[in-house]
């Protein structure tokens, strides 16, 4: 079975801060690492799916980058503001496997 | 629009009773899924269904049944046989391929009293 970790558990900061948090998984047989936003009361939106030693992907003030060999991975998030509070989820497949996801690092922006 | 509907929201049942979660998509998926959440836990996979009428069994399949008699539906009963089955429920959908991420359901919330 596949364990992915993330941490940390839950982060607090202040709007305008940036920050970014870390996913790490079993660099053996990996196929793809995908990122979710998990907003309290709706459903979990895919931010990214990555698959390539060295991807870096962008969507506004998110990203993320990928290191297949060691095994892991990092979102950054640039001046966070309040809407960006959420679980934010990584996921793993190996082979044409379902996703096996990490427990989420929670993320709380203060105003 | 397209979208994946789980019902209901909220669902109590009381021990030992067998109960059905709905899960419906119309996205033309193949592949679906159905996961757990518990307080503390990451996603834990359930069951999945990659075509019609083909299932696998996930990391906690013990207590649960699926089918997939038809491409946009995939429900999930939960039998008296989970030892617990109060927990929160998801269930998603995707194209099947690596490239592409999952559409979730907004979940099922089951308390069972």
């Amino acid at each position: 079975i596949l364990n992915v970790e993330q941490s940390p558990q839950s982060l607090h900061v202040q709007e305008g801060d940036s920050t970014n948090f870390t996913c790490s998984f079993p660099s053996s047989n990996f196929y793809a690492l995908h990122w979710y936003r998990w907003e309290t009361a709706k459903s979990p939106e895919a931010l990214f799916v990555m698959t390539l030693n060295g991807d870096e992907k962008k969507k506004g003030r998110i990203s993320a980058t990928l290191n297949t060999k060691e095994g892991y991975s990092y979102l950054y998030i640039k001046g966070s503001q309040p809407e960006d509070s959420a679980t934010y989820l990584c996921a793993q497949n190996s082979g044409n496997t379902p996703l096996v996801f990490g427990k989420g690092t929670r993320l709380s922006v203060i105003a | 629009d397209g979208g994946i509907t789980q019902s209901p929201k909220y669902l109590f049942r009381k021990e030992g009773q067998n109960v059905t979660l709905s899960c419906e998509q119309n996205l033309n998926h193949d592949a679906m899924y159905w996961y757990r959440q518990d307080p503390g836990q990451g996603l834990r996979l359930i069951y999945y269904s990659q075509i019609v009428n083909d299932f696998q069994k996930g990391d906690i399949a013990e207590g649960y049944s699926v089918s997939r008699e038809k491409k946009e539906s995939f429900p999930l009963t939960v039998t008296s046989a989970q030892k617990n089955p109060t927990a929160f429920y998801l269930c998603a959908s995707s194209l099947g391929d690596r490239w592409y991420g999952y559409t979730f359901g907004s979940g099922t919330r089951l308390t069972v009293v």
